[in-house]
């Protein structure tokens, strides 16, 4: 069984400064990890997304995540926030391929509050 | 533009109705699923369907049923509406499991529902 967990559900920073959010994750067999963002009242929007191939991932809004196999971790960061990043954020991680056929596996989830 | 459709947007239920929620997909995905969010539980997969005429129960099952019509519809259905059943549920599809740079997800708007 594979299963995320997020490192605090409310993490509050000051614009400009940088923001972590932690993605630790557990999977018997090697996983694709995705950071997605939730605006309020909104779907999910995919951020970024590991897959193959290079461990530092960039995704949109600036945003990036290293996958590091060793502490099993897919940490979120942004060197400089901005009050539009004020979201929740979504850890998740799927099997590639087999018979779990892509099934996402989401952490709690993450609010992000950005101060002036 | 190409997406995921869900119908309706919100909906209020009282204990022990029956509804039918609706997902389409217009981009020819084979793999679709069912999703409730709850705070704090991050998303919950309820149901998945890996290709059309195949379903399959995910971590939350329990009270729902599913069916896939097409390739492009995959409806989930309360028989009997209970208050726990309030939240916010996601519908999503998926591209080909194990394709790398192709593969994604992409989730529709969310359903906001209620059971009084």
């Amino acid at each position: 069984a594979q299963s995320v967990t997020q490192l605090g559900s409310h993490v509050s920073v000051s614009e400009g400064a940088l923001v972590l959010l932690r993605c630790n994750y557990s999977s018997s067999v090697p996983p694709y990890l995705f950071w997605y963002v939730q605006y309020p009242n909104q779907g999910l929007q995919l951020l970024l997304k590991y897959t193959t191939g290079a461990t530092l991932v960039k995704g949109i809004n600036g945003f990036e995540a290293e996958f590091k196999k060793s502490e099993t971790s897919f940490h979120l960061t942004k060197p400089s926030a901005h009050m539009s990043d004020a979201a929740e954020y979504f850890c998740a991680v799927s099997k590639a391929g087999g018979t779990s056929y892509g099934k996402l596996t989401f952490g709690q989830g993450t609010i992000l509050t950005v101060h002036p | 533009n190409a997406g995921v459709t869900q119908t309706p947007k919100f909906q209020v239920l009282k204990t022990g109705q029956s509804m039918t929620l609706q997902c389409a997909q217009d981009m020819n995905h084979n793999s679709m699923y069912w999703y409730r969010q709850d705070p704090g539980m991050g998303l919950r997969l309820i149901y998945y369907s890996a290709s059309e005429g195949t379903t399959d129960k995910g971590e939350v099952p329990n009270g729902y049923n599913v069916s896939r019509l097409n390739k492009r519809e995959f409806s989930l259905r309360l028989e009997s509406a209970a208050p726990s059943q309030t939240s916010v549920y996601f519908c999503a599809s998926s591209a080909f499991v194990g394709t790398g740079d192709n593969y994604g997800y992409t989730f529709g708007s969310g359903t906001r529902l209620t059971v009084v």
